[in-house]
């Protein structure tokens, strides 16, 4: 099956700077890439996804770039701050679209 | 949209009960799943229902679980007898089809098994 591999773990930068976490995935067939951010006592929240025919897309201060040759996304965020604070979610979806594998989660602290 | 609700929010049972959670997906919705989140395992996939019908069990841990979708806006998550290994947060989410569209969490029930 699918396995989703996210680094780093945690992740401490100052509000302003940007922040990048990468995943990496086993399944070459997988062709849905979402990322998931969650707050504290709730549930995980869709922020951007990229599917396997474009290699990157852009939301406002979130940007995520995927590598299909390598089997690897990133998300990008720009300009940080204290409320982007959270546990960020990669996640992988597989060719038949009936399982969202994810990643081990980054938690992001923005330090005012 | 109310989003996807569940309930409870919180459950402590003793070791030996029956304990059932409960999820109400978004209205529209065809494709419900069921997730547990722990420290040590992450967010890992129990059991996915698309139009009603139970699709993918193998994430579900042993027999003591079990999920039911008797309709579309009604999904249990049922577990006999619990054990304090079950402990975690439960979660439902909802799709419009399948696991290739945006999963819509809900906020999850914490589930404490002592």
């Amino acid at each position: 099956g699918e396995n989703v591999e996210q680094h780093p773990s945690t992740l401490s930068v100052q509000e302003g700077d940007s922040a990048v976490i990468k995943c990496t995935y086993s399944d070459s067939a997988s062709n849905y890439f979402p990322w998931y951010k969650q707050e504290l006592g709730k549930g995980p929240q869709l922020i951007i996804d990229i599917r396997s025919n474009v290699g990157e897309k852009k939301d406002q201060r979130i940007a995520v770039t995927l590598n299909k040759t390598a089997k690897h996304f990133s998300l990008h965020i720009t300009e940080t701050q204290p409320e982007d604070s959270a546990v960020y979610f990669c996640a992988a979806s597989n060719n038949a679209g009936n399982m969202l594998t994810f990643g081990g989660g980054t938690r992001l602290m923005v330090k005012p | 949209d109310a989003g996807v609700i569940q309930s409870p929010r919180h459950e402590v049972t003793e070791m030996g009960q029956e304990v059932t959670l409960r999820c109400k997906p978004i209205s529209g919705h065809n494709s419900l799943f069921w997730y547990r989140q722990t420290m040590m395992r992450g967010l890992e996939l129990l059991i996915y229902f698309n139009n009603n019908v139970p699709i993918d069990d193998s994430g579900m841990p042993e027999d003591r679980f079990s999920a039911k979708m008797p309709n579309a806006s009604f999904s249990t998550l049922k577990i006999q007898p619990s054990e304090p290994r079950d402990s975690a947060v439960y979660f439902c989410a909802s799709s419009l089809q399948g696991a290739s569209r945006p999963l819509h969490f809900g906020n999850g029930t914490r589930l404490t098994v002592t």
